[in-house]
């Protein structure tokens, strides 16, 4: 059963810092690509930012470049999200996805699998 | 960054009826757009990747087409369990894009 369930999300003043966790299981996460995508209440889907496989390669949207790290580790099947300077605007459900591209350093083929997303709320 | 213009942001239609929803990317990106669907409080579930390759399970009136710039999601007899938003994304290049969205609502 595939499983991505993302937790450390809660509420945090503007210009904290927090740090997103997702431990998947039961798809090989060593071989895939991983997203992190976020949707502000009532909104649309936000993509934030993508690693490789090996962490060789990563990208981020500018909304949240210089802010936001995302890194992983694999021995421990876990997606990370560094979240710093933190501002009203990154109030979100943040989504950590699987890419469907098998063992590719930066060639994508987009989310496929998705966990059940942690509630990020920024406020005074 | 690819701008991902959907269109219509809302619509309204009756069971049984065809929908269809169109995704227009600002620059050539191929056939690397992909479709979701999202019910309300459940998160996306990919329906068709590569635009027009259905994802496993997903029911067959749902279908893709469309290459370059212009994309299209079609349904093909709406049915009550289609109510939903629906998202365009590209994995051209980075950073990726989705689209704004299009509600579905069940008349």
């Amino acid at each position: 059963q595939v499983q991505l369930v993302a937790s450390g999300g809660g509420v945090v003043h503007p210009g904290g810092s927090l740090r997103l966790s997702c431990s998947v299981s039961g798809l090989n996460f060593t071989d895939f690509g991983m997203h992190w995508v976020r949707q502000a209440p009532g909104k649309g889907l936000e993509w934030v930012s993508f690693i490789s496989y090996d962490g060789s390669f990563r990208s981020s949207a500018d909304s949240v470049k210089g802010r936001f790290v995302i890194s992983r580790d694999n021995s421990g099947n876990t997606l990370f999200l560094q979240m710093n300077d933190l501002r009203r605007g990154d109030t979100a459900v943040y989504y950590c996805t699987r890419d469907g591209m098998w063992r590719s350093s930066s060639k994508s083929a987009g989310p496929d699998y998705w966990g059940q997303g942690t509630l990020v709320t920024v406020s005074s | 960054e690819i701008v991902l213009t959907q269109s219509p942001e809302f619509q309204s239609v009756t069971p049984k009826e065809k929908v269809t929803i169109t995704c227009r990317a600002s620059q050539n990106i191929g056939t690397e757009l992909h479709w979701f669907q999202q019910r309300a409080g459940q998160s996306p579930k990919v329906l068709i990747q590569y635009a027009s390759h259905s994802s496993s399970g997903v029911p067959s009136r749902f279908s893709g087409s469309g290459t370059g710039t212009d994309f299209t999601l079609t349904i093909n007899g709406l049915e009550a369990e289609d109510a939903a938003s629906y998202y365009c994304h590209q994995s051209s290049s980075f950073p990726q894009t989705f689209g704004q969205g299009t509600k579905v609502e069940i008349k």
